[in-house]
């Protein structure tokens, strides 16, 4: 049983544009929330990460809307640029295992 | 954060080999986690190594296919025995620094 579900599988935004990646949980044991990129060939990189007293949490482009009673949660990527091409997974830990999700492949197109 | 590596980056390895991975962490850790990868796939964990105690396997993996030894704080190997084209992977070491969690680069592993 998948823990956490992740959609879309994959993602195509035009540069400049906004990305958006969603995330479900059930276990309201979980009380972090990070997202990890991935680039080819290389280990998945944490990004940002929310814990369940905020409903947002912003740094740089990069934002999370945390919504805690549809235990949802969800990055943004504003003004998405080629670079930001990569797989992005979200996670969610009770404290002592992260769950993760299944992923998004992101491309951001010039 | 931490700082991981992993050797080797790659390998190509022949049906019923074993080969054995090596991750190191740049400090002291409790706990050393390794995860699985298959192409195109969510990350999976096999197990999580403690040093000086056997380490814990997830449910679907065994000890006797996948070995793992942690000698100190700050290292840790996973063997893949008997390989078969099935374990064909990415297989990544992690660490954790409280709730943050931090990852290797990666060893990519095809069996043929």
């Amino acid at each position: 049983q998948q823990q956490v579900k992740q959609s879309p599988q994959s993602l195509i935004v035009q540069k400049g544009g906004i990305s958006i990646i969603n995330c479900a949980y059930e276990n309201t044991a979980f009380d972090y929330f990070p997202w990890y990129q991935q680039f080819p060939g290389k280990g998945p990189a944490l990004l940002i990460a929310i814990r369940p007293d905020v409903s947002e949490k912003k740094e740089g482009r990069f934002t999370i809307s945390f919504n805690k009673s549809a235990k949802q949660f969800s990055l943004h990527i504003m003004d998405s640029q080629p670079g930001d091409s990569a797989t992005y997974f979200c996670a969610a830990s009770p404290g002592n295992q992260f769950y993760f999700g299944t992923g998004t492949s992101l491309t951001v197109i010039p | 954060s931490a700082v991981i590596s992993q050797k080797p980056s790659r390998d190509i390895c022949q049906r019923g080999t074993s080969l054995t991975i090596q991750c190191q962490v740049d400090s002291q850790v409790t706990m050393m986690f390794w995860y699985r990868q298959q192409p195109g796939q969510s990350l999976t964990l096999i197990a999580t190594a403690n040093q000086g105690s056997e380490a814990t396997y997830e449910s679907g993996f065994v000890i006797d296919k996948f070995p793992i030894s942690r000698p100190n704080l700050t290292f840790s190997t996973l063997t893949v025995s008997n390989m078969s084209p099935e374990d064909s992977s990415i297989y990544l070491c992690s660490v954790d620094r409280g709730y943050e969690q931090y990852f290797g680069p990666g060893t990519r592993l095809t069996v043929t």
